[in-house]
């Protein structure tokens, strides 16, 4: 997992509140990404940043929010929208090339 | 659209024995294929990659893969299975775009038995 934090790795949500996950990272990378995994789903690509300032929507954008103020961090909220929130969250980052390094994830449970 | 397949959800094989994870892809262009492994509740760790060169690409923990172009296959392998390599994997491939995102299959849960 190398020098990627992600924070807490357990949350739990009520129904209707918004909450934000914590990835950060010391591996001076410019390219940051946001995936989700569900069972038998794979990942599935959140949102993405390749530089600071800057971050497109990936393939399932809807009822998430993110940030890119600084390079280390890049926060994930998740909003009341998200129907379905319950998943493992993995953040990762990219350097010049192709290879991504992976956070140890954060499980989040709706209660 | 690009894609990635995983085509079985588990593979058993008896520690000692070869091992193989399938992968078939659909990409526009060469495609930029990768191998990554997941142990229960842990971020995803890189084995390997295919960029260009030789098909036969050789990465981490003795995993190799072979990348066949006619199959658009990209099939990981390695000579002789441990316990230790039972966990989930994953093939991915950069999408085509330019855009530097990359499409993962849904993993394949590799099981060794001793």
């Amino acid at each position: 997992d190398g020098g990627i934090t992600q924070s807490p790795k357990y949350l739990f949500r009520k129904e209707g509140q918004n909450v934000t996950l914590s990835c950060e990272q010391n591996l001076n990378h410019d390219a940051m990404y946001w995936y989700r995994q569900d069972p038998g789903q794979g990942l599935r690509l959140i949102y993405y940043s390749q530089i600071v300032n800057d971050f497109q929507k990936g393939d399932i954008a809807e009822g998430y929010s993110v940030s890119r103020e600084k390079k280390e961090s890049f926060p994930l909220t998740v909003t009341s929208a998200q129907k379905n929130p319950t998943a493992f969250y993995l953040c990762a980052t990219r350097l010049s090339g192709d290879t991504q390094y992976f956070g140890p994830g954060t499980r989040l449970t709706v209660l | 659209a690009q894609s990635v397949a995983q085509p079985e959800d588990q593979v058993n094989v008896a520690e000692g024995n070869p091992l193989t994870v399938k992968c078939t892809y659909s990409v526009s262009g060469n495609p930029y294929l990768f191998w990554y492994v997941q142990y229960p509740n842990r971020g995803l760790q890189f084995l390997l990659k295919y960029i260009t060169g030789d098909n036969l690409v050789k990465g981490s923990y003795g995993f190799e893969a072979e990348f066949n172009k006619s199959q658009t296959s990209f099939h990981l392998k390695k000579p002789s299975a441990l316990v230790s390599d039972s966990a989930l994997y994953f093939c991915a491939v950069r999408d085509a775009s330019g855009t530097y995102k990359y499409i993962f299959g849904t993993g394949t849960r590799l099981k060794v038995l001793a």
